[in-house]
């Protein structure tokens, strides 16, 4: 069984502050990606990262994929109170015949203003 | 709007009704997917279809699920006998087919359907 294990579970800071949250696996996947999402919504796609030591950055937000492709990152720099959410991380398997999505534990964030 | 639309957004039912819902992909894509998600939880994977063809079914859905996908647009997920521990939020998801030698799946979700059973 895949698994995604994200840490920490919950997050409290405040605005300004700096935070990592990470998604690890003892699978490989072919790709992972990032969503948010708020409450009673959907979540919404962040990035997708698919090659074993890519690094992206979407303006605050830095995502790692790590080198042997069963772990990532999300960095945050300057939270902002509309960064609040639930961040989920979720993997494509690799080589699987599937093309469904495993998801993490997620993390759910607040930040304080 | 060009997204993942899920209708309805809330239900209520009481236990042993039947209920269905609908999501309609975006337009070109032609994967979708339906997840079920309970509080405080990551999505979990029901099934797939591709076009029309239903492909992968979660040992999750139980023989009081069904599916469809009828004409490779929209899909209809029904509930049969509903009971409490049904009660989560259903979520769609659409992606398009790359073919490309990299297994690379992006999806995106729709707004979900949220279904208490009392």
């Amino acid at each position: 069984t895949q698994l995604l294990e994200q840490s920490p579970q919950f997050l409290s800071i405040q605005e300004g502050e700096n935070l990592t949250v990470y998604c690890n696996s003892s699978s490989v996947f072919s790709s992972l990606q990032w969503y948010r999402q708020e409450p009673g919504e959907g979540p919404v796609l962040l990035v997708t990262v698919v090659t074993g030591g890519e690094v992206k950055k979407l303006k605050r937000l830095t995502f790692q994929f790590g080198d042997a492709r069963k772990d990532s990152s999300l960095h945050i720099t300057a939270a902002q109170p509309g960064d609040t959410g639930l961040y989920l991380c979720a993997g494509v398997a690799y080589g699987g015949a599937t093309n469904k999505l495993i998801f993490g534990t997620g993390t759910l964030l607040a930040v304080q203003p | 709007d060009t997204g993942v639309s899920q209708n309805p957004r809330h239900k209520i039912t009481k236990r042993g009704q039947n209920v269905t819902f609908r999501c309609d992909p975006i337009s070109e894509h032609n994967r979708l997917y339906w997840y079920r998600q309970t509080l405080g939880q990551g999505p979990e994977f029901l099934t797939y279809f591709q076009n029309e063809a239903q492909l992968e079914k979660s040992r999750l859905l139980s023989d009081r699920f069904s599916a469809e996908r009828p004409k490779g647009s929209f899909s209809t997920l029904e509930i049969q006998r509903t009971e409490q521990g049904d009660s989560a939020m259903y979520l769609c998801a659409s992606s398009l087919r790359r073919d490309i030698p990299t297994s690379y799946n992006e999806q995106f979700f729709g707004p979900g359907t949220r279904l208490t059973v009392l």
